[in-house]
């Protein structure tokens, strides 16, 4: 069955410093991976995907995952943080052939001015 | 934008009752998810549904809970009885297919006293 494991529950920074958010998942087929983002009070919202190609994916607002098949890992980057990037950040996978979309138990970035 | 509309936002219910909440998917959108989120679980799969026959309830406990898509514009989710221990937000998500994404609604906060 697939899982989902973030290790840091939360995860403080200085604003326009980096940060990386991992996730780990485990499977015993092909995946996709997904990172969603959730602002208080809102629904999950999809920042960026991997399905297949460049490991190395992006999003608009300057993040980025990379896809590491031999650590089964899909952490997130960004390399300067702003207030507004302060939510909960979802990892979340999906196995061949099957629909489901399986989230571990999010990351809560908080940003320090 | 096209968005999951959930209702109602808020729901305080006494043990004992019944609760339903409601949500509209993105017209288009034949792949249907109810999700509970609560701090200590995450998120939690409870259904889904493909051209709204149900495809996989497991997670959703099936004395006390069901969810059901009477048309393509409506799906449902009722708790009968409701108890204090399935206080939690519970989202609905929309989708034509995992790879572009799901789009969730803004969630019912459900408080069982």
């Amino acid at each position: 069955a697939q899982s989902v494991t973030q290790l840091d529950s939360q995860v403080p920074v200085f604003e326009e410093a980096p940060v990386e958010l991992r996730c780990n998942y485990s499977s015993s087929v092909s995946v996709y991976l997904f990172w969603y983002v959730q602002y208080p009070n809102q629904g999950l919202q999809l920042l960026l995907k991997y399905l297949s190609g460049s490991t190395l994916v992006e999003s608009i607002n300057g993040f980025e995952a990379e896809f590491n098949k031999s650590q089964t890992s899909f952490h997130l980057r960004k390399p300067s943080v702003h207030i507004s990037d302060t939510a909960e950040y979802f990892c979340a996978v999906s196995e061949f052939g099957n629909e489901k979309l399986t989230f571990g138990t999010g990351t809560r970035l908080t940003i320090i001015p | 934008d096209a968005r999951v509309t959930q209702t109602p936002r808020h729901k305080v219910t006494e043990m004992g009752q019944e609760v339903t909440m409601r949500c509209q998917p993105i017209l288009g959108h034949n792949t249907v998810f109810w999700y509970r989120q609560t701090m200590m679980q995450g998120l939690e799969l409870l259904a889904y549904f493909r051209n709204r026959a149900p495809l996989d309830d497991s997670g959703m406990p099936k004395d006390r809970f069901s969810a059901e898509m009477p048309d393509a514009t409506l799906a449902t989710l009722k708790i009968q009885p409701s108890e204090p221990r399935d206080s939690a937000v519970y989202f609905c998500a929309s989708g034509e297919d995992r790879e572009f994404g799901y789009t969730f609604g803004s969630g019912t906060r459900l408080t069982v006293v």
